[in-house]
């Protein structure tokens, strides 16, 4: 089993649409959860994290996470074609004898105008 | 506008060739990491530096790979001899140790091997 593992898509949503990113982890002792974006031909960068059990809003992204389902998910309301973009799910696991963010394969969005 | 550096952003070499991949972290951050990008297997963890010590290389091919961190402000990713399946994109990442899960990345190092 992969250690974060994300449907690769792509997912296709039209504008003002919900888009929703489902990401599943392995190990049950992670804390900490992180959604990175990445534009086409763009380095990874942060837009949202979440630590606890339940929902957590920032603007237009909401950060959903179940620890006993081993689960994180990420919706992106009133989708906009600037939203279009790989989202990728990081996790972060203790390895080596330290906290290590292990990231999945992402999620291709494309938000159809 | 404090942002991670990394040299050059584009490289294309023939097999067996060294290649060496510069990085410079945001001042301050003691964490440093170097992740390669392909299609198949996405950002893969290669080498991870805290206070510039060497922390997991696990990830890396030992026998052509090699990272080091010979001061605050720079890392460096050495693949000798580079081979065809070494063609990705390579990223160097810092960030703190207080928060371990946010990363901020440089523009990546695009590699070709011939």
């Amino acid at each position: 089993q992969k250690e974060v593992e994300q449907n690769s898509g792509p997912l296709s949503v039209p504008e003002g649409a919900i888009a929703s990113l489902n990401c599943t982890y392995s190990d049950r002792g992670s804390q900490s959860f992180f959604w990175y974006r990445q534009y086409s031909g763009k380095s990874p960068e942060l837009i949202m994290f979440i630590y606890s059990n339940g929902d957590k809003e920032d603007g237009r992204f909401t950060a959903q996470l179940n620890k006993a389902s081993q689960y994180v998910s990420l919706l992106i309301r009133d989708s906009q074609p600037s939203d279009s973009a790989t989202y990728l799910c990081a996790v972060n696991m203790f390895r080596a004898g330290s906290y290590q963010l292990t990231f999945g394969k992402g999620t291709k969005l494309s938000v159809i105008p | 506008d404090a942002r991670v550096t990394q040299t050059p952003r584009h490289k294309v070499t023939e097999m067996g060739q060294e290649v060496t991949m510069r990085c410079q972290p945001i001042l301050g951050h003691n964490t440093v990491f170097w992740y390669r990008q392909t299609m198949m297997q996405g950002l893969e963890l290669l080498a991870y530096f805290r206070n510039r010590a060497p922390l997991d290389d696990s990830g890396m091919p030992k026998d052509r790979f090699s990272a080091e961190m010979p001061d605050a402000t720079l890392a460096t990713l050495k693949i000798q001899p580079s081979e065809p399946r070494d063609s990705a994109v390579y990223f160097c990442a810092s960030g703190s140790e207080s928060n371990t899960g946010e990363l901020f990345f440089g523009e990546g190092s695009r590699l070709t091997v011939l």
